[in-house]
């Protein structure tokens, strides 16, 4: 069966510092890997996706993520986060043999501070 | 573009109450998906639906939980009787790619956030 585990539920972290969320994956077969991003009382957000290709993926507000089939990771990356970065992030992961339904991690709180 | 529409945004209610919530999904997104959040976790899968079609409600509790997508465009998820543990926030999404090709983008509602007393 495939799971998802976020390491940290919390990262307090401050302003400019780099950030790393970290999670790990469980399956059987290939696998597609997602970070969402969900700000206070807003839906969920896409935020990148690895689906095949070259396993270092950027999103647009300068989050990477870098996908490692041998550590079974996918963990998240900014070299300099704002304030505006402080959300819950969730990973996913999808795979055939789950229909590709998303099964989300439990999230990681990331606090940013002055 | 319009995102996902859910109402309500809220909704308290006492237990053994029914109460039904309503998603429409970005325009011409086929798949629609209806995700159930409890405090401190991720999403979890209730029912995806392929336009009218339910092809995974294998985690929805058919004991009192029952969904609809009767043309295919918006759904309503229902509870009945609603129970104390079934407080939480209740997330639909949409996709455009078709259910098994994978990969797709999901885009979430804003989501209902249930408690029962």
């Amino acid at each position: 069966a495939q799971s998802v585990t976020q390491l940290d539920s919390q990262v307090p972290v401050f302003e400019e510092a780099p950030v790393e969320l970290r999670c790990n994956y469980s399956s059987s077969v290939s696998v597609y890997l997602f970070w969402y991003v969900q700000y206070p009382n807003q839906g969920l957000q896409l935020l990148l996706k690895y689906l095949s290709g070259s396993t270092l993926v950027e999103s647009i507000n300068g989050f990477e993520a870098e996908f490692n089939k041998s550590q079974t990771s996918f963990h998240l990356r900014k070299p300099s986060v704002h304030i505006s970065d402080t959300a819950e992030y969730f990973c996913a992961v999808s795979d055939l043999n789950s229909g590709y339904a998303l099964n989300f991690g439990k999230g990681t709180s990331l606090l940013v501070t002055p | 573009e319009a995102g996902v529409v859910q109402s309500p945004r809220y909704k308290i209610i006492e237990k053994k109450q029914p109460v039904a919530f309503w998603c429409n999904p970005i325009s011409g997104h086929n798949t629609l998906y209806w995700y159930r959040q409890n405090l401190g976790q991720g999403p979890e899968l209730l029912i995806r639906y392929e336009n009218e079609e339910a092809v995974d409600d294998s985690q929805l509790p058919k004991d009192r939980f029952s969904a609809e997508r009767l043309k295919g465009v918006d759904s309503t998820l229902k509870i009945q009787p609603a129970e104390l543990g079934d407080s939480a926030v209740y997330l639909c999404a949409s996709s455009s790619l078709s259910w098994g090709l994978g990969g797709d983008t999901q885009y979430f509602g804003p989501g209902t956030r249930l408690t029962v007393l």
